[in-house]
């Protein structure tokens, strides 16, 4: 079946310092794959998205690009803000495969000033 | 365009009673999810819908009802409150996964069992 396996954390950065998330799958399909981010008390919001291999989404600086080859779909930031702090979710929706996104664990990011 | 609404916010309620957890979404979407997520973890799906008439069971469904009435509304049944279900539940929709198109999710309630 599908899955996701992103990086545990928490992850634990200065301001201004540069962020890798990872994120990998698998996927009876070609699925479309999104990362998500929860800010603390709120629900889940849509960061970017990527529906084909190769394409890269991006959103308020933050970058991830669907890689076939390597099953891979990492987040990245050049200049993290403390305002990033917040729980991130790797996810993936395969037309191919159940009606159901699936999720990774999450990945909490916590930025110092 | 208010998305998916969930309400209550908050609630706590003691052991063994019941309540019911109510989500609505106004995009039109057949596809409707409940989670829950307790402290520091992910997402545990718990029920899921794909068009009114239809549910089907998902990761942690004991303790749990849901109908689907309508294609706006789907609530959540809890019949015997237990501490196990203190947690944060979601609610989600989202058009067909070969739609390429994100879940959307609304704010969450916040349950305490005592």
């Amino acid at each position: 079946g599908d899955s996701v396996t992103q990086m545990e954390g928490p992850v634990t950065l200065s301001e201004e310092a540069f962020l890798t998330i990872n994120c990998t799958y698998t996927a009876t399909g070609y699925p479309s794959l999104f990362w998500y981010v929860q800010y603390p008390g709120e629900g889940l919001q849509l960061l970017l998205k990527a529906t084909k291999a190769d394409d890269k989404g991006s959103n308020k600086g933050f970058e991830a690009t669907y890689r076939k080859e390597t099953t891979s779909f990492h987040l990245e930031k050049g200049s993290v803000q403390v305002s990033d702090s917040a729980v991130y979710f790797c996810a993936l929706s395969d037309p191919g495969g159940s009606y159901i996104p699936t999720f990774g664990r999450g990945t909490s990011l916590i930025v110092h000033p | 365009n208010a998305g998916v609404t969930q309400t209550p916010k908050f609630r706590i309620l003691k052991i063994g009673q019941s309540m019911t957890l109510q989500c609505t979404q106004d995009m039109n979407h057949n596809y409707m999810y409940w989670y829950r997520q307790d402290p520091g973890m992910g997402l545990k799906l718990i029920y899921y819908s794909v068009g009114a008439g239809i549910t089907d069971k998902g990761e942690v469904p004991n303790g749990y009802n849901v109908s689907r009435s309508t294609t706006e509304d789907f609530p959540l049944r809890l019949e015997l409150a237990a501490p196990s279900q203190t947690s944060v539940y979601f609610c989600a929709s989202s058009r067909p996964p070969g739609s390429n198109q994100p879940q959307h999710f609304g704010d969450g309630t916040r349950l305490s069992i005592l």
